[in-house]
């Protein structure tokens, strides 16, 4: 069936490092494909989305381009701040009116 | 931006009893919400598309009858949760997709409900 795989976390970086979290998916069509950000005791928000291939989704300074070729979505930011640790969820749907199937999320705890 | 509340934010219950949460969407009307429950550390897993007018539709092992939904209007969805025990305890999401004239059919968010049984 269709799925969503990050990387596991903690992941701890110092301000201002650069980010990466992995992200692949398996789905037998072309879905689009989000991420969300859940900050400490609150509901999901959406980040960034793309919709077809080559497509890059980007906001608040964080990017990430649907490749097909690799079934990736990797999410990236250049320099983090304290105020993006969260926890931070990779998913997929095929249409608008699907249903979102998410990764495991990954947490990101970011030091001063 | 579009905005969906969910109350209460925390409860607190005894074992036996039942608990109602509920899920609105204040500028916007969802014909569709979506139940998710979430584990700690782990993520979101759908139980159920409400559906407003008709019956939800369950996912593969959630129990109906124990997660009773009810999607009355275009702006509110209840998930009840009956008998509660204590392997119930859990974080509650809903989410309502913005329908209708304008609507981008975008997915929005509740803030979540943490319900701990006692």
């Amino acid at each position: 069936g269709d799925s969503v795989t990050q990387m596991e976390g903690p992941v701890t970086l110092s301000e201002e490092a650069f980010l990466t979290i992995n992200c692949t998916y398996t789905a037998t069509g072309y879905p689009s494909l989000f991420w969300y950000v859940q900050y400490p005791g609150e509901g999901l928000q959406l980040l960034l989305k793309a919709t077809k291939a080559d497509d890059k989704g980007s906001n608040k300074g964080f990017e990430a381009t649907y490749r097909k070729e690799t079934t990736s979505f990797h999410l990236e930011k250049g320099s983090v701040q304290v105020s993006d640790s969260a926890v931070y969820f990779c998913a997929l749907i095929y249409n608008q009116g699907g249903k979102l199937i998410f990764g495991q999320g990954t947490e990101l705890s970011v030091k001063p | 931006g579009a905005v969906v509340s969910q109350h209460p934010s925390r409860v607190i219950c005894k074992s036996g009893t039942s608990v109602k949460i509920e899920c609105r969407s204040l500028d916007f009307q969802a014909t569709t919400m979506f139940w998710y429950r979430q584990f700690p550390k782990q993520s979101l897993m759908l139980m159920a598309t409400s559906n407003e007018g008709s019956k939800a539709t369950y996912e593969q092992g959630v129990e109906k009858d124990k997660f009773l939904i009810n999607h009355a209007s275009l702006t509110l969805s209840t998930l009840t949760v009956t008998s509660a025990h204590p392997e119930d305890s859990s974080f509650y999401i809903c989410s309502a997709r913005a329908e209708g004239l304008g609507g981008t059919g975008e997915l929005f968010f509740g803030e979540g409900s943490r319900l701990t049984v006692l």
